[in-house]
């Protein structure tokens, strides 16, 4: 069935070090692809999303490339800050999920000064 | 515009005991969907509404869960009895669309209730 796999954490950076989360996906078809962020004590919010191979999302210095080849978005940031340690989550709209969300299992982030 | 409200924020009881969530989405969104955060984990669909009826609660506990969304407007979950593995986080989320897995289809997420079962 359609999954999204995402790397495990905590992943611990020190402040300006380059981050990359790994995820990758098994869908029927070509669905749209989501990152979400959990900062502590609040609500998922969107951080970026892609609909179609190749295109790139991006948002607050974050990108992520959907690549059909290797059925991967990975999100990418060039240099993180203390504010980015929350959980990030990798999500998909599956075309035969009876229209659910499906999610990785979150990747937690620590950024240390 | 005015987000997802949730309420309580939190709510620590004993096992066998009732507890009520309540959630008021976005002005407008006619679709809602409660989820179950469990720590460590991503979000796991419990139930979803449009308008005032279920679209799906197939991963509902019916047992002791139950949800109703009366009006099309502000939804209510609820535990009843409550189980330790009940600890959670409990997110509610609005959308604009249905039925649609476009790209177009954001959901809007609350701050979350978070449960303690001891």
């Amino acid at each position: 069935g359609d999954s999204v796999t995402q790397m495990e954490g905590p992943v611990t950076l020190s402040e300006e070090a380059f981050l990359t989360i790994n995820c990758t996906y098994t869908a029927t078809g070509y669905p749209s692809l989501f990152w979400y962020v959990q900062y502590p004590g609040e609500g998922l919010q969107l951080l970026l999303k892609a609909t179609k191979a190749d295109d790139k999302g991006s948002n607050k210095g974050f990108e992520a490339t959907y690549r059909k080849e290797t059925t991967s978005f990975h999100l990418e940031k060039g240099s993180v800050q203390v504010s980015d340690s929350a959980v990030y989550f990798c999500a998909q709209w599956a075309l035969d999920s009876n229209y659910q969300l499906i999610w990785g299992a979150g990747t937690k982030l620590i950024i240390k000064p | 515009e005015a987000g997802v409200a949730q309420s309580p924020r939190y709510k620590i009881i004993e096992k066998r005991q009732s507890v009520a969530f309540w959630c008021n989405p976005i002005s407008g969104h006619a679709t809602l969907y409660w989820y179950q955060q469990i720590l460590g984990q991503g979000p796991k669909l419990l139930i979803q509404f449009q308008n005032n009826g279920v679209v799906d609660d197939s991963q509902l506990p019916k047992d002791r869960f139950s949800a109703e969304r009366l009006k099309g407007v502000d939804s209510t979950l609820k535990i009843q009895p409550a189980k330790l593995e009940d600890s959670a986080v409990y997110l509610c989320a609005s959308s604009s669309l249905w039925r649609t897995t476009s790209g177009a289809n954001v959901l809007t997420f609350g701050a979350g209730s978070r449960l303690t079962v001891l």
